[in-house]
């Protein structure tokens, strides 16, 4: 079965730097679209970035573009999202869907890691 | 504000029917990129409730459905159980070049009375 599994989330200060991981397992993973998704404590969904299947393409809202980059290691089935200059409004559950293409549907998504940004 | 605009609540009886709306514009929906729905319990990961519109992944049963018109999706449940008390989120791709990417509504809460 499909399994995606989120880790690195934690406290980190604004200015900070942290990188997340999300093991993916049950799926061919070097042929797939991934998304990171975040939300913040009591709000919706917003999308923070995707990478193609072969990480020869990766696309970001304003939000982030220049502070996190997605990357990826198809050798070791596994996504990271790697997010510099944190501020506090990055503080966010945040997941690893699933996504054949950027506009696609993203029916498998991992449980979420939590990251706080506070001094 | 979110580039898909969804109403923040809905409520419904057990068994009646309840919509709810996603309404885009020229970018996204409009120009026909697919909508996707969303259903959220408290605590948990998003869960696909419909895809490409009007389609759903197997297992979700059949008093969800979903359609697309113009600008504007809208996801419709009939015969409401307790247990679709969750939030519920559309999403598309906005194509404007000051937002090109993934984009959600900002979230429907569903209570049933």
């Amino acid at each position: 079965q499909v399994q995606l599994v989120e880790s690195g989330g934690g406290v980190v200060q604004p200015g900070g730097s942290l990188r997340l991981s999300c093991a993916a397992s049950g799926f061919t993973f070097s042929t797939c679209g991934m998304h990171w998704v975040r939300q913040a404590p009591g709000k919706g969904l917003e999308w923070v970035a995707f990478i193609q299947y072969d990480g020869t393409n990766k696309y970001y809202p304003d939000s982030v573009k220049g502070r996190f980059t997605i990357s990826r290691d198809n050798s070791k089935n596994t996504l990271y999202l790697q997010m510099n200059s944190l501020r506090a409004e990055d503080t966010a559950i945040y997941y690893c869907a699933k996504g054949q293409s950027i506009a696609a549907a993203s029916e498998y998504w991992g449980q979420g890691t939590l990251v706080t940004v506070s001094s | 504000q979110s580039v898909l605009t969804q109403p923040p609540s809905v409520s419904g009886a057990p068994g009646q029917r309840v919509t709810i709306s996603c309404t885009g514009s020229s970018s996204n929906i409009g120009v026909g990129y697919d909508v996707h729905w969303y259903q959220q319990l408290p605590g948990t990961a998003p869960k696909l409730l419909i895809y490409g519109n009007s389609n759903r992944p197997s297992g979700v049963p059949d008093r969800f459905s979903g359609s697309k018109s113009g600008t504007s999706a809208s996801l419709a449940i009939t015969g409401l159980q307790a247990e679709d008390e969750a939030d519920y989120y559309c999403q598309s791709y906005d194509s404007s070049l000051s937002g090109r990417g993934v984009v959600f509504g900002g979230g429907t809460k569903l209570t049933v009375l």
